[in-house]
């Protein structure tokens, strides 16, 4: 079975630090593009960052460039998420997703997600 | 950056209505866009993909349309795990975009 299982979050005062971790199961980790996707209290959804199959490629919202940083072990099938910087607005719920790049076709999509995890930034 | 408008917002229908939403892109995004549904705190569930492509296992009374810039998730006939907040979704640029949302309700 395709899995993700997204871990890591909690209680973090603004300025803090956190990292997250997403363990994939189920398929081939090394071959997929991999994204960071969040979800603030009551709001809709927002994209953060993208990852590419061998890590050499990455891609990120500008509300969070320069303080997040998206990463992969693919000997350890995981991808993390190290936030820094932390602000109230980074608060929610923190989901992984497999990201379809068939460029071949030209279809892009993201197929699989984790359950999330929570992270909260309060004082 | 590409908006994604999404209407209505707030959508109140009965079992076995047919309800159409639309998703518009401030710019051309050929056919790179995608539909979600989400259930309160579960994570979205991808239902299409390339505007109209039904992805496996997602019951055919889904279906999606459109290219460039003005898209459609219909659902032919409402059952009652249908009713949830969907959410269209543009991969054609960085940064990726996601529509604000339309929750669809029992009537």
């Amino acid at each position: 079975e395709v899995q993700l299982v997204e871990s890591g979050g909690g209680l973090v005062q603004p300025g803090g630090s956190l990292r997250l971790s997403c363990a994939a199961s189920g398929f081939t980790f090394s071959n997929y593009w991999m994204s960071w996707v969040r979800q603030a209290p009551g709001k809709g959804l927002e994209w953060v960052a993208n990852i590419k199959f061998d890590g050499s490629e990455k891609y990120y919202v500008d509300s969070v460039k320069g303080r997040f940083t998206i990463s992969r072990d693919n000997a350890e099938n995981s991808l993390y998420l190290q936030m820094s910087s932390l602000r109230d607005e980074d608060t929610g719920a923190y989901y992984c997703a497999r990201y379809i790049r068939e460029t071949t076709r030209d279809y892009y999509y993201m197929d699989v997600w984790g359950k999330g995890t929570t992270v909260t930034v309060s004082s | 950056d590409i908006q994604l408008t999404q209407s209505p917002s707030f959508l109140s229908a009965s079992v076995g209505d047919r309800v159409t939403i639309t998703c518009r892109a401030s710019q051309g995004i050929s056919t790179h866009l995608a539909w979600f549904q989400q259930k309160s705190g579960i994570a979205p569930k991808l239902l299409i993909y390339a505007a109209s492509i039904l992805q496996s296992g997602v019951p055919s009374r889904f279906s999606g349309s459109g290219s460039g810039t003005e898209f459609t998730l219909t659902i032919s006939s409402l059952q009652p795990e249908d009713f949830a907040t969907y959410y269209c979704q543009q991969l054609k640029s960085y940064p990726l975009t996601f529509g604000q949302g339309t929750r669809l309700e029992i009537k």
